[in-house]
């Protein structure tokens, strides 16, 4: 079946412009996660749904990040007016169960 | 607070070595373990996971034992392939209490296997 998919790939952008990163999880999965890859940083926790449940925001690095997550499905990450050290990996999880996460391939960010 | 250490890489080894990257972890409550997978180019792959004490997880070779007296989850194969050049995370998760269950990732360890 299909998994979890992001888009875009990559995105390349100028310091100071909002972004919107958005993640499609797998059909029937309550969870849903956001995490950042990068190089100084290492994998970091941003964000966390689950079902109706008032996400988790507490892995947010400051408040120009946010994120929503429409009808129980597709997640949308926003970070405006990006600076050079948002530039990472941003990976999205989803979960059937407490235990396992299933990763997309990523949304490669870039601020010049 | 919980965190995970794993070592450092890169681990140089020619095919059919034995592999052992080791990763230990601090957290209160009782986490689950788990080791990832990111081959070149491409995301996250699960690996094995163990939920509870003496659980050993298995997949493709690789095998990990949950040892709580040493707090430790040791990745292990007996014979590595060149296919298994990536880079390797292991992580926990933490449910005690309704937890996020957010995984703590270690800083990834670097295989790189010569034919």
């Amino acid at each position: 079946g299909a998994g979890v998919s992001q888009s875009p790939s990559n995105k390349v952008t100028e310091k100071g412009k909002d972004v919107e990163l958005r993640c499609d999880p797998i059909s029937g999965h309550t969870a849903l996660y956001w995490y950042r890859q990068s190089l100084g940083q290492g994998l970091e926790f941003l964000i966390y749904f689950q079902g109706n449940s008032a996400p988790d925001k507490s892995g947010l690095p400051s408040d120009r990040f946010s994120a929503e997550r429409t009808g129980g499905s597709v997640s949308t990450l926003t970070i405006q007016r990006t600076q050079q050290e948002d530039s990472a990996v941003y990976l999205c999880a989803s979960s059937p169960a407490p235990y396992e996460q299933y990763f997309g391939p990523g949304t490669r960010l870039t601020v010049t | 607070g919980n965190s995970v250490t794993q070592m450092e890489g890169p681990v140089t080894l020619s095919e059919e070595a034995f592999l052992t990257i080791n990763c230990t972890y601090t957290a209160t409550g009782y986490p689950s373990l788990f080791w990832y997978v990111q081959y070149p180019g491409e995301g996250l792959q699960l690996l094995l996971k163990a939920t509870k004490a003496d659980d050993k997880g298995s997949n493709k070779g690789f095998e990990a034992t949950y040892r709580k007296e040493t707090t430790s989850f040791h990745l292990e194969k007996g014979s590595v392939q060149v296919s298994d050049s990536a880079v390797y995370f292991c992580a926990l998760s933490d449910l005690n209490g309704g937890a996020t269950n957010k995984l703590i990732f270690g800083t990834g360890t670097l295989l790189a296997v010569q034919p």
